[in-house]
């Protein structure tokens, strides 16, 4: 069965650092999204990653992908408060009859 | 705002009942998506519809069922109620609905603010 692991799953750090966190996979999947959570609140879509080595950034956040690591990673540069949230990572392996498969979340701190 | 929306906000009910959480999709979106999230189980996928028909199943248990209506909202169903199923649930709609990567799109999903339902 597929598994998603995310590391670290508490992270609190200072503004202005960078940090990357981690998004490991057991098997083949199609695509792998990364969400956003704030507290009490609903889930954002923030990445969609289709293909191996592929690269979006949208501000302070950048994500990418190595299919044949099985590794995603979500790097933060020059982290603010506002950036402090739950992120997870999902893979999606519904092409091949499977679901859709979340990691357990990387709750992030950043300290002003 | 994502265009989302869910009702209702809260449900509070006892083991045994039956309840229905209703989802409205954006406007355009053909595609619906149901989650859940909970303290033991984190977030889990439980099905998709793409206009009228189910596309794909997650995690749902066999007591839940959900149905898309013709005009694209979509109703999620969870009868016999146990203490456990206590969660919040989320609805998330897309644009595209194919799980195939030939279907092309990045396939985004926007989320409803979600139903939390507490059984006693």
């Amino acid at each position: 069965e597929l598994k998603v692991e995310q590391n670290p799953l508490f992270l609190s750090m200072q503004e202005g650092k960078n940090y990357t966190i981690y998004c490991n996979y057991s098997t083949t999947s199609d695509r792998l999204y990364w969400y956003r959570q704030d507290p009490g609140k609903s889930l954002e879509s923030l990445f969609v990653l289709l293909s191996n080595g592929a690269v979006k950034q949208e501000g302070r956040l950048m994500a990418s992908l190595d299919t044949k690591a099985r590794l995603s990673t979500l790097h933060i540069t020059a982290a603010v408060h506002d950036l402090s949230a739950t992120y997870f990572c999902a893979v999606d392996r519904r092409s091949r009859g499977d679901k859709i498969i979340f990691g357990k979340g990387t709750r992030l701190h950043i300290l002003p | 705002d994502s265009g989302v929306t869910q009702t209702p906000k809260h449900l509070i009910t006892a083991t045994g009942q039956r309840v229905t959480l209703r989802c409205s999709p954006r406007s355009g979106d053909l595609s619906v998506y149901w989650y859940q999230q909970s303290l033991d189980q984190g977030l889990q996928f439980l099905i998709q519809y793409y206009n009228g028909e189910e596309r794909a199943k997650g995690n749902i248990l066999e007591r839940f069922s959900a149905q898309q209506f013709p005009d694209l909202h979509s109703e999620l169903n969870l009868s016999s109620l146990e203490l456990g199923d206590s969660a919040l649930y989320f609805c998330a709609s897309s644009v595209v609905g194919s799980t195939g990567l030939a279907g092309g799109g990045t396939d985004t999903q926007y989320f409803g603010p979600g139903t939390r339902l507490t059984v006693l």
